[in-house]
């Protein structure tokens, strides 16, 4: 299996531009999970879903965030409009069953810098 | 709110050296607890977990124990080598999905 895979692996923008992150979880895995990574805030979960609806979604950070999973593999994170103190690393996470005590499988992470 | 607290980085040692990093945990309930690995450039992966106190993890050489005394979960490992070179996350479980991650220890082994 490919594991999960993320893109782009790195992204600049400007502020105000509009930023999509995207994800493929790995193939059979119910549950997936947006982290954010900063040096201030270290890692947080932004959105969890189950089956591709939104669980928990408590720890994004405003409406400028959204996240959508259309269909079980694919998920995207949107930033409109992206500012500067958004700038980290966006980790996609998936797992069977949706539990930490199941192994949480994560992606490479899209480094995000924004202008 | 429930969390981990971890050791401040950076940590330098040389091959074959005895590696410790702390965590301690701060809940009010009785959270599983785990280990993160980030190599360079990839995701987080589960290096070892521990569900109740008492429990010992393991995987890779690689030890921790479920203190409740001390509301610890140090990780441990006899011998280290280059390829160990990591950052290493404490976490918690705050429910059944979400974790709270500690701040990151960042290991750096010399040849």
């Amino acid at each position: 299996d490919a594991g999960v895979i993320q893109s782009p692996r790195h992204e600049v923008t400007e502020m105000g531009q509009e930023v999509t992150l995207r994800c493929k979880p790995i193939s059979g895995h119910n549950s997936l999970f947006w982290y954010r990574q900063t040096m201030m805030r270290g890692l947080e979960l932004l959105i969890y879903f189950n089956n591709n609806v939104p669980i928990d979604d408590s720890g994004m950070p405003e409406d400028r965030f959204s996240a959508k999973m259309p269909n079980a593999s694919f998920s995207t994170l949107k930033i409109q409009p992206s500012e500067p103190r958004d700038s980290a690393v966006y980790f996609c996470a998936s797992s069977s069953e949706g539990t930490v005590h199941e192994k949480l499988f994560f992606g490479s992470g899209t480094q995000l810098s924004v202008l | 709110g429930d969390s981990v607290t971890q050791m401040e980085g950076p940590v330098t040692l040389s091959e074959e050296a005895f590696l410790t990093i702390n965590c301690t945990y701060t809940a009010t309930g009785y959270p599983s607890l785990f280990w993160y690995v980030q190599y360079p450039g990839e995701g987080l992966q589960l290096l070892l977990k521990a569900t109740k106190a008492d429990d010992k993890g393991s995987n890779k050489g690689f030890e921790a124990t479920y203190r409740k005394e001390t509301t610890s979960f140090h990780l441990e490992k006899g011998s280290v080598q280059v390829s160990d070179s990591a950052v290493y996350f404490c976490a918690l479980s705050l429910n059944d999905y979400k974790l709270s991650f500690g701040a990151g220890t960042t290991v750096t082994v010399r040849a």
